[in-house]
């Protein structure tokens, strides 16, 4: 089945604790991103990836770190996290940029205390 | 940064009735607008994707229209049911490889 996968899907930590939520999708999809969803404010793009090793920030990038050096995998660093990032990030990819639909991953529901 | 509005940002029916919402985007540069389609606990999933000026698009009850020339796609229901009930998000792309998202519509419909 094709699918986008996140983990974990819910965390609680606490300010400061480095964390990852993975992203893996299964369509051997290009493009990968990752948003964030505060009520509002609406869906956000933190970062994108075009490609293995290619990255670049979207529109609120500040407090997180990607990597992408395999094609299936999109990893979410928060080096140090702090309570206003906490949110439900999304996980999306596609096929292509403009041309094509992205797929998103169920959540993850981050609570920073 | 790109401006996108969506409007209105909520709309209550009834179940049957037919509603229409609106993306407004800038039109110098567009390459692509996408529709998706948000339920409550659930994730973004693609209505659409659409190219050229007057493209339109239908996938049930549920279809868009789309100009290019003065940036602008509706999205229209027809007769509403409950399980329409949802955010509707719009994603214009003008240049760049940044995807920037409407803040959507919220649907409700009253059975």
């Amino acid at each position: 089945e094709a699918q986008v996968t996140q983990n974990p899907r819910y965390l609680i930590t606490v300010t400061g604790k480095k964390l990852t939520v993975t992203c893996s999708q299964n369509m051997n999809h290009e493009y990968m991103s990752w948003y964030r969803q505060d009520p509002g404010l609406g869906l956000r793009q933190i970062y994108y990836s075009m490609n293995v090793e290619v990255t670049d920030k979207g529109d609120v990038p500040e407090g997180y770190k990607v990597s992408r050096k395999e094609k299936r995998n999109f990893p979410l660093i928060l080096e140090s996290p702090s309570p206003n990032q906490t949110s439900l990030y999304f996980c999306a990819s596609s096929s292509g940029h403009t041309d094509y639909e992205q797929y998103f991953g169920p959540g993850t529901r981050l609570t920073v205390t | 940064i790109l401006n996108v509005e969506q409007s209105p940002q909520s709309l209550h029916v009834q179940e049957g009735d037919s509603t229409n919402f609106t993306c407004s985007f800038p039109s110098s540069n567009f390459y692509a607008l996408h529709w998706y389609r948000w339920e409550t606990a659930k994730s973004p999933e693609a209505l659409f994707v659409m190219t050229l000026n007057g493209d339109e698009k239908k996938k049930g009850r549920i279809s868009a229209t789309l100009n290019t020339k003065e940036g602008y796609s509706y999205l229209y229901i027809k007769g509403s049911q409950p399980e329409d009930s949802a955010t509707y998000l719009c994603a214009p792309y003008t240049g760049g490889f940044k995807t920037i998202f409407g803040a959507g519509t919220r649907l409700f419909v009253k059975a």
